[in-house]
């Protein structure tokens, strides 16, 4: 079962800075299955980042994603107040189908 | 478009067992590749995968829930169902139900999540 770890858990950002957050599996997986989510308190997780690069419909270009094999990341390039909140990596697996990591929650310095 | 939403019974004692319906609309579980699932998540938490069914009525589920979860679909209502049978409090969440197509497996919409709380 492949676990998925992300960091930090909790970061403060100040507006203006880059950010970056890491996604790290257990094991070596498929770039094409690791997603990004955003959530913001009260509301449902939305789609972010697909396949490890997509932007999803949407999300502003200061947000990019990277990574393979086992490491991943999400990076923001200015922080903007809007983008406060937490952030969520998920894999498709084979066995079993789907994780998600802990989520790193991004507030305001 | 695409909208989904969760409902389920709110308040439930512990033994039950929790009935939750997910109406969608705006795409159809007869297509081939479309998939719907199940995640939750307890206030302030995380969230956890439960369950998915393809468009084929293959079934996944959580190893570690497995024998408690039953899921189902009714294509011609636009409807999947989950099933946790033998609940108890830390079953208490914010349950979700989200689409998941077949092309990167990513869950690209997601319902507005019903709260379910378990309690004597």
């Amino acid at each position: 079962q492949i676990v998925l770890t992300q960091s930090p858990a909790i970061m403060s950002a100040s507006l203006g800075e880059r950010v970056t957050m890491t996604c790290t599996a257990s094991s070596s997986v498929s770039s094409s299955y690791l997603h990004w989510y955003q959530q913001k308190p009260g509301s449902s997780p939305k789609l972010w980042i697909y396949s490890t690069s997509n932007l999803a419909s949407g999300v502003p270009a200061r947000f990019s994603g990277s990574g393979s094999g086992t490491s991943y990341s999400l990076t923001i390039s200015s922080m903007e107040a809007e983008d406060a909140a937490t952030y969520y990596c998920h894999l498709y697996h084979r066995s079993p189908p789907m994780t998600f990591g802990g989520g790193t929650k991004l507030e305001i310095k | 478009q695409v909208t989904l939403k969760e409902s389920g019974p709110g308040i439930l004692q512990p033994s039950q067992t929790l009935s939750l319906t997910c109406s969608f609309s705006g795409f159809s579980l007869s297509t081939s590749g479309m998939g719907v699932g199940w995640i939750r998540q307890p206030s302030g938490k995380g969230l956890e995968w439960l369950a998915h069914i393809w468009w084929d009525d293959d079934k996944r589920y959580n190893p570690a829930l497995k024998s408690r979860l039953t899921i189902s679909k009714d294509t011609s209502s636009n409807q999947v169902f989950l099933k946790i049978a033998s609940v108890d409090t830390a079953d208490t969440a914010t349950y979700y139900c989200a689409r998941m197509p077949y092309d990167y497996y990513a869950m690209d919409y997601w319902g507005q999540g019903t709260s379910v709380t378990v309690s004597s």
